[in-house]
């Protein structure tokens, strides 16, 4: 029972390049959120999916797109990267009710130059 | 939407100490209140949650307390350890709603225990 994948787990880009990060967990949740967290600050919510079929905009979704592939996956994309888009991104996942804690992969740490 | 604020942002401490984090929401209908740790480039981990029917929870050397009419709510750790220090980050759940366990985040707190 691994949780919450993440792959890769650091990857460095040039401005303008694309890139999907890939986010897989095994605990059966209908949830899965994407979060970026910034040197020092707290976690942003890029976008998240209730369930599979479904995803929504978070606080900070510009730049970047979701796929929710099937239950288990749930992928982020940046079409062109950019500086402002350095950042460690966090997948989570959750049960359908909202007294459920969420769940964290590893994170990815992303640099774009 | 939800809004939650988390004091202090840094914390120093003596080992066995005790340290207390608060947190503020804005949502009344919230109903459930987790609180992470995230050691240095880790992920974040669940350490403790409550939920609005319980005014007060305890695991060992934490302690979450809930004040529902107030809409505040505090992390407990007695007797802190070297291996304490980290980040902790509140959160709160916006209640009912189609996306899931929806969380608002508050900003962190670094806790520093000096041995």
């Amino acid at each position: 029972n691994a949780g919450v994948t993440q792959t890769p787990k650091f990857q460095v880009l040039k401005t303008g390049q694309s890139m999907t990060l890939q986010c897989a967990q095994d605990m059966n949740h209908n949830s899965m959120y994407w979060y970026r967290q910034d040197p020092g600050m707290g976690l942003r919510l890029i976008y998240y999916s209730a369930s599979e079929g479904t995803t929504d905009k978070g606080e900070v979704p510009n730049g970047y797109n979701v796929s929710r592939l099937n239950k288990r996956e749930f992928s982020l994309r940046l079409e062109s990267a950019a500086p402002s888009q350095t950042s460690v991104y966090f997948c989570a996942s959750s049960a359908d009710r909202n007294d459920r804690p969420q769940h964290f992969g590893d994170g990815t740490r992303l640099s774009i130059l | 939407g939800e809004n939650v604020e988390q004091h202090p942002s840094t914390l120093s401490v003596q080992e066995g100490d005790s340290a207390v984090i608060k947190c503020t929401y804005s949502d009344s209908a919230s109903n459930y209140f987790p609180w992470y740790k995230q050691e240095l480039g880790k992920r974040p981990q669940l350490i403790i949650d409550i939920r609005s029917n319980v005014g007060e929870k305890k695991d060992q050397r934490i302690a979450v307390t809930l004040n529902k009419t107030a809409k505040h709510f505090s992390l407990h750790i007695t007797e802190t350890q070297p291996e304490d220090s980290a980040v902790y980050f509140c959160a709160a759940s916006m209640g009912n709603n189609n996306a899931g366990n929806m969380l608002t985040f508050g900003g962190g707190t670094r806790l520093m225990v000096k041995p």
